[in-house]
């Protein structure tokens, strides 16, 4: 399955919404996670199951799907959250992730 | 809470074998998928594949004819193996962490670089 995530970079103002696609080739259901990797860093689970987050992720962190688009938002984007973002299916073998949009400050 | 650290050899030569361990400290390896992901200079994140305790593990067909994947339970580790490497192999290895048919994975190594370079 392929993920193909859209824009490959956002510029967002500090305190503004912004909001991450993340498209699937076909169906994985609500099988997809996102992650935060900041430069030099470790990815860092965000979401999974679609709309769950992680523990000690923020609320301003969230997900929803429509079909095979998933898009992760960002209500009101604060200094660390610009980074990499990545989803990445688990709904089918192998696993597969996007090619990740950076999010950059405007 | 489970640590995971990768450990091995930071530079291997065209046709080589990579060979990395993961040592898991703060729980057993019983129960849980742990894995191998890979993320190439600038680039996105690759799956290489998994272990599953000692009983089974799946390859990411890309790769899946130079992959070797297993696990020392009295080391509380598993390990990777790649044959023939050449240059696209390099980059960033990461050992990971997931569980059934959970498959997102958490928590993650702190990551290693390996360069392939004669």
């Amino acid at each position: 399955i392929v993920m193909t995530q859209s824009p490959a970079t956002l510029s967002v103002s500090p305190g503004e919404r912004a909001n991450l696609s993340c498209r699937a080739s076909q169906s994985v259901s609500g099988n997809l996670a996102w992650y935060q990797q900041k430069p030099g860093q470790v990815p860092r689970l965000l979401i999974y199951d679609a709309f769950t987050r992680a523990t000690g992720i923020p609320a301003r962190f969230g997900g929803s799907a429509s079909g095979t688009e998933f898009i992760l938002t960002i209500s009101s984007l604060q200094s660390e959250d610009f980074a990499v973002y990545y989803c990445q299916q688990y709904n089918n073998w192998p696993l597969t992730f996007g090619g990740g949009t950076k999010v950059e400050i405007k | 809470q489970v640590h995971l650290q990768e450990s091995g050899p930071r530079l291997v030569k065209p046709s080589e074998t990579l060979s990395l361990t993961c040592t898991v400290s703060g729980g057993s390896l019983s129960n849980y998928y742990w894995t191998w992901i890979r993320q190439p200079p600038g680039g996105g994140l690759e799956w290489i594949g998994y272990i599953y305790y000692t009983v089974s593990t799946n390859y990411n067909p890309s790769l899946k004819s130079r992959v070797t994947i297993a696990a020392d339970t009295s080391k509380n580790q598993f390990s990777l193996k790649l044959t023939s490497v050449t240059a696209a192999d390099t980059g960033v290895y990461y050992c990971a962490r997931s569980s059934g048919s959970r498959r997102w994975f958490d928590p993650w190594g702190q990551g290693t670089l390996v360069t392939v370079s004669s």
